[in-house]
């Protein structure tokens, strides 16, 4: 799988957007992106995936540059709950749940 | 659905002794995968199942380490003879297909301190 590459943390004022970059430079044509966070004691949840086209769901927008050199999770209006570490993945798809979650970006929500 | 369930949430054990942490993945979820997270860190892989049949094993399972899923539902993992290094967050995630859906759904994990 490729290695990803995010920034160690951000913060990001309730009710504003939050950005989070990831690059991915190695990917390869059969990787998708997938994002999971994990808030302090609990296991990584879910967030979102794509290969190559935007994707938005109930919780998030992602956005893909069209080299899928990078792509950045999209948080439209953060609130405090929202705070937690974000770890961008990359994974050949038939790699099944094996995944390499690196060490991600801590987001920070403030008042 | 009542989610990934993990259990004990907290072990504290002596070094040399013999640890098992059991999980129940979601009803019908046929993979399930063990994971480990140390502080600071992102989570590990260690191994996953489908149904019963164990599939893949990372070198970071040493022999020290073995996981079993009889009859395909619940999971257990044994650690032997531990060491201070074993001390971790040992976390169980499971999925119900593979494929670019598949998507991981994670129990809240059993936190091992070796003393």
């Amino acid at each position: 799988d490729a290695k990803t590459t995010q920034p160690t943390s951000m913060d990001c004022a309730e009710g504003r957007a939050a950005n989070l970059p990831c690059n991915h430079s190695t990917i390869s044509g059969n990787e998708y992106v997938y994002w999971y966070r994990q808030i302090h004691s609990q296991g990584p949840q879910y967030i979102i995936h794509g290969l190559k086209n935007n994707e938005t769901n109930e919780m998030a927008s992602l956005i893909i540059t069209e080299d899928r050199k990078s792509s950045t999770l999209i948080l439209p209006h953060a609130t405090l709950r929202d705070t937690a570490v974000y770890y961008c993945i990359v994974r050949v798809v038939d790699n099944a749940g094996k995944s390499t979650f690196g060490d991600g970006t801590t987001l920070t929500v403030k008042p | 659905d009542t989610g990934v369930s993990q259990d004990p949430r907290h072990k504290i054990t002596k070094r040399g002794q013999n640890v098992t942490f059991r999980c129940d993945p979601i009803s019908e979820h046929n993979r399930l995968y063990w994971y480990r997270q140390t502080l600071g860190q992102g989570p590990e892989f260690l191994t996953y199942f489908q149904n019963e049949a164990q599939l893949e094993k990372s070198r970071l399972l040493s022999d020290r380490f073995s996981a079993e899923r009889p009859k395909g539902s619940f999971s257990t993992l044994e650690i032997q003879r531990t060491e201070q290094g074993d001390s971790a967050m040992y976390l169980c995630a499971s999925s119900s297909q593979g494929g670019a859906m598949e998507k991981l759904f994670f129990g809240s994990g059993t936190q091992l301190s070796v003393l």
